[in-house]
């Protein structure tokens, strides 16, 4: 199974809500990443976990605050966001090594638009 | 600062041509390299994965990999117009993070 899930597909929200993105996967792997999306753009790593720690956060805005409550969750609470946080939202997933077996596999991915 | 590099496109080949994509990297150590497809509006998708130099294939992707010359490439035979999409190189190196390179869009017309 090489499947990472992601909820919701879709999400519009006002600069004043606070909202979250779910992703789960089930391959046992011990390292997940959020990257944010723009159109005609590759994905922009923002966050990193690795066994449960966060090991990479990439000066990304404190209105997103990952969360990973367990090895196969990972979530991205959303809070104050701004229209041009709009893009798409990855998670992925892989093992942390960096020799073989160090495949990553993404989500079907959020659609965000922030109004 | 690692440095993966790809020709952003349009690479436009007909139906049935091969497609031929290439990558450059700048990190000597690299170790693994990763082909992923990524159509309109969707994920990556990972087709295939590469680490010793020398050609692997699958179905009608071929990858070569050549660590002296640091490149990789990605070579779709029969192309069919279904193959129209960004394909992106991704690299890993001393980290088990990968570093993307911009994508190519390969356009395949019929």
């Amino acid at each position: 199974d090489t499947e990472v899930t992601q909820t919701p597909k879709h999400l519009v929200m006002g600069m004043t809500n606070k909202k979250s993105l779910k992703c789960e996967q089930h391959m046992g792997h011990r390292a997940m990443y959020w990257y944010k999306q723009k159109a005609k753009k590759p994905p922009e790593l923002m966050f990193v976990y690795s066994y449960e720690k966060l090991s990479i956060n990439e000066s990304v805005p404190s209105r997103f605050s990952p969360e990973c409550p367990n090895s196969s969750l990972l979530n991205l609470h959303l809070h104050a966001l701004q229209p041009e946080d709009s893009a798409l939202y990855l998670c992925a997933s892989s093992q942390p090594t960096s020799g073989r077996s160090n495949e990553q596999f993404f989500g079907p991915g959020t659609r965000l638009t922030v109004l | 600062q690692k440095e993966v590099e790809q020709n952003s496109g349009p690479l436009s080949v007909p139906e049935g041509a091969i497609a031929s994509l290439n990558c450059t990297y700048s990190d000597r150590v690299s170790q693994s390299f990763f082909w992923y497809r990524q159509y309109s509006g969707k994920s990556p998708e990972l087709i295939m994965s590469i680490y010793s130099n020398g050609d692997k294939e699958d179905g009608r992707f071929t990858a070569q990999l050549n660590k002296a010359s640091q490149y990789v490439s990605l070579l779709i035979r029969d192309s069919q117009p279904s193959d129209s999409a960004t394909y992106l190189c991704a690299v890993t190196g001393g980290s088990y993070i990968p570093t993307f390179g911009r994508g190519t869009s390969l356009i395949v017309h019929p």
